[in-house]
Formats: structure tokens, C-alpha cells, sequence
């Protein structure tokens, strides 16, 4: 199957401070990635579709100010969680959808960076 | 939006036993994938299956797109089967939407 990383894999931070995830598709080129959030033995929550070359499309009720989504290659996005707060501590995760081959239309996710906010 | 729910919300087996998990989605799509999600919190792609049937070893799903549900099935689980599974939907190209998941507890 398609690869997709992330990094890191585990942040602990202070409160106020900012925190950068990349998310990376190793064996494909992606335009298109998304971000999710997920809390304790929660489903997965769409954040925001990242669009290569062009800005991010967020869900209701998430803040772009606060989470900042750049994806300025094929194969690179990244989530700026701002100015993070004891709320952000979740567990994010990254897909990206493949658009050729063998895995066409599958998407494939990140193995999710766990975030604690102090 | 689309809504997913999935039955039943957890599942408790002994080695050895078939399960079946339900995923009913309320309106047509273009995608549905099924997930393990492992202790780690790693998704692991269990089937693409918009519509037929697929086996892989022990595992199968059945897609049925006109009466939108999906079933995966679980033959002779084993504890290393334990876990969350979801089922996620989308239509052209979009965000997957996830269901609640079956959290499956298989003891030897």
C-alpha cells in the first residue's frame, strides 16, 4: 500500500508555546491531504482538507488562525497548532488520497502525533 | 453530511469465534474503506470496498452501495484481532467520514 508519515510522533509542550506537524506521503503524490483529530476512545474528526498550492478548507467550528495548514508540495502538509492550550492535547492524524494506480481513490493515514499541552 | 453508524459499539469473542460488523451510511457514496486501528492509534487499511465483496485471509467485507451498508466479517479471530474497526465513507474525492467504530475484544 501507499506509505504516509508523520512527524513527530509524540510532542509535549508548554502552554502558549506552538507546535509544527508535517505529514508526508512517502510513495505517492498527493494534491490533496487531510487532517483529523481524535480524542480517548473517540471516532476521528475531520479539521481540514489541505489543498496543494492553495489554501486549506476547514470544518465548522475549528479556528484557521489556530491550526495553520501549509501544504507547499505534492508530497508535504503541515499543521501549525498556534499559541497551543491544555484543550489542543489530542491525538492528530494526517491521510492523503491517492490519485493513480493500483490504490486509486484510497486513502491512506499517518501513524498520528500525540500532543500534550502543559 | 453524510452520517455513518456502525453496530455493534463493542464486541467481546473467544479465540476462535466469527464475527460480523455493520456499517450503514445514509446516502450514496463513492469510497468505503474499513480501518483497524491499532493499540498505537496507527489506521491500518483493511479493504477499499464501494461495492462487492473481498476477502482477505480471514477477513471479508461486503459492500451492498443500493441499500447502503457494508459488512465486515471476522472468521476465527484471534487476539491479536482486538482493537477499534471503523468504517469510513466519502463521496468524490472528499474527506473520509468516520463511523463511531466496534471496539472487538477477542481473549484466549
Amino acid at each position: 500500500g501507499a506509505v504516509v508519515s508523520q512527524h513527530p510522533s509524540r510532542v509535549i509542550c508548554k502552554s502558549g508555546t506552538s507546535v509544527k506537524i508535517e505529514c508526508r506521503s512517502l510513495d505517492f503524490q498527493a494534491t490533496t491531504m487531510f487532517w483529523y483529530r481524535q480524542f480517548p476512545k473517540k471516532s476521528l474528526m475531520l479539521m481540514a482538507t489541505s489543498n496543494e498550492g492553495s489554501k486549506a478548507t476547514y470544518e465548522q467550528g475549528v479556528e484557521k488562525d489556530k491550526f495553520l495548514i501549509n501544504h507547499a508540495s505534492l508530497t508535504l502538509s503541515t499543521l501549525t497548532v498556534t499559541s497551543a492550550h491544555p484543550e489542543d492535547s489530542s491525538f492528530y492524524i494526517c491521510s492523503a488520497r491517492v490519485v493513480a494506480g493500483v490504490h486509486y481513490n484510497e486513502q491512506f493515514f499517518g501513524p498520528g502525533t500525540r500532543l500534550t499541552v502543559l | 453530511g453524510i452520517q455513518v453508524e456502525q453496530s455493534p459499539p463493542d464486541l467481546i469473542l473467544q479465540e476462535g469465534a466469527n464475527s460480523t460488523l455493520r456499517c450503514n451510511f445514509s446516502d450514496s457514496v463513492n469510497n468505503l474503506q474499513w480501518f483497524h486501528q491499532n493499540p498505537w492509534g496507527q489506521l491500518i487499511n483493511l479493504f477499499y470496498i464501494p461495492s462487492g465483496t473481498k476477502q482477505n485471509g480471514r477477513l471479508s467485507a461486503t459492500t451492498v452501495a443500493t441499500e447502503r451498508y457494508s459488512l465486515l466479517y471476522i472468521s476465527s479471530s484471534q487476539t491479536t484481532d482486538s482493537g477499534v474497526y471503523f468504517c469510513a465513507v466519502n463521496q468524490a474525492g472528499t474527506a473520509l467520514i468516520f463511523g463511531k467504530g466496534t471496539t472487538l475484544s477477542v481473549s484466549s
